[in-house]
């Protein structure tokens, strides 16, 4: 157990639709980062939150957002949905604000489109 | 644009068999990690190498970061089942972001 919570673990919905994906991150990390992995495929990073404040942007489109709450939870909005976006979708969380130290990820939650 | 390429994409080997799996870059990492993936959860972080030519080992797994710091490699001995995974490593880049190569995929056949 990572200690990240996410939720939903898995959610079916259909094109054009708008989703939230929750995550919690380990106690006391104050970085949460969102990934995206296709199936079989290697990791995606999105964007990484610091203690409330966007910190790194990757391939995060248009359509998708996210934020950290006061809490720390994030969550990541997707919306307008197409089939490509279906995907894994992990949060990760880290204690430190770079990006360099080690990543506790989430077991994902999986979204299909149909 | 700082890239990391895996190598090979896709490894099927039976139970007993060594294995190398390869990272690459033209690009110098501050450090390199590396995960396992199994299906159905995260990755998990497996190792961290830091300095060039550094060479650690958990158990039947060896990985070793180049003298340069823009390569490292892992190497299985004596592959288990158990081993069947995703391997992704994840290189330190200049503006503290995290480069991650696209993955291997490992299966031991019993």
């Amino acid at each position: 157990d990572s200690g990240v919570t996410q939720t939903p673990k898995h959610l079916i919905t259909a094109t054009g639709q708008r989703v939230t994906l929750r995550c919690s991150p380990r106690s006391g990390d104050l970085s949460v980062y969102w990934y995206q992995q296709s199936l079989d495929q290697g990791l995606q990073f999105l964007i990484q939150y610091y203690n409330g404040e966007e910190r790194a942007k990757g391939n995060i489109l248009e359509r998708f957002s996210a934020q950290q709450f006061p809490d720390l939870h994030s969550e990541l909005n997707l919306s307008s949905l197409e089939l490509g976006d279906s995907a894994l979708y992990f949060c990760a969380s880290s204690a430190f604000q770079g990006n360099t130290g080690e990543l506790f990820f989430g077991e994902g939650s999986r979204l299909t489109v149909l | 644009t700082q890239l990391l390429e895996q190598s090979p994409q896709f490894l099927s080997i039976q139970e007993g068999e060594n294995l190398t799996v390869y990272c690459n870059s033209s690009s110098v990492f501050s450090s390199l990690q590396w995960y396992r993936q199994e299906p159905g959860e995260g990755p998990v972080l497996l190792v961290t190498v830091v300095t060039g030519g550094e060479v650690k080992k958990l158990k039947r797994l060896t990985f070793q970061f180049g003298d340069a710091r823009k390569d490292s490699s892992l190497h299985i001995t004596a592959a288990q089942p158990g081993d069947t995974g995703l391997y992704l490593c994840a290189g330190a880049g200049s503006n503290y972001q995290l480069i991650w190569g696209a993955g291997t995929k490992l299966i031991i056949k019993p």
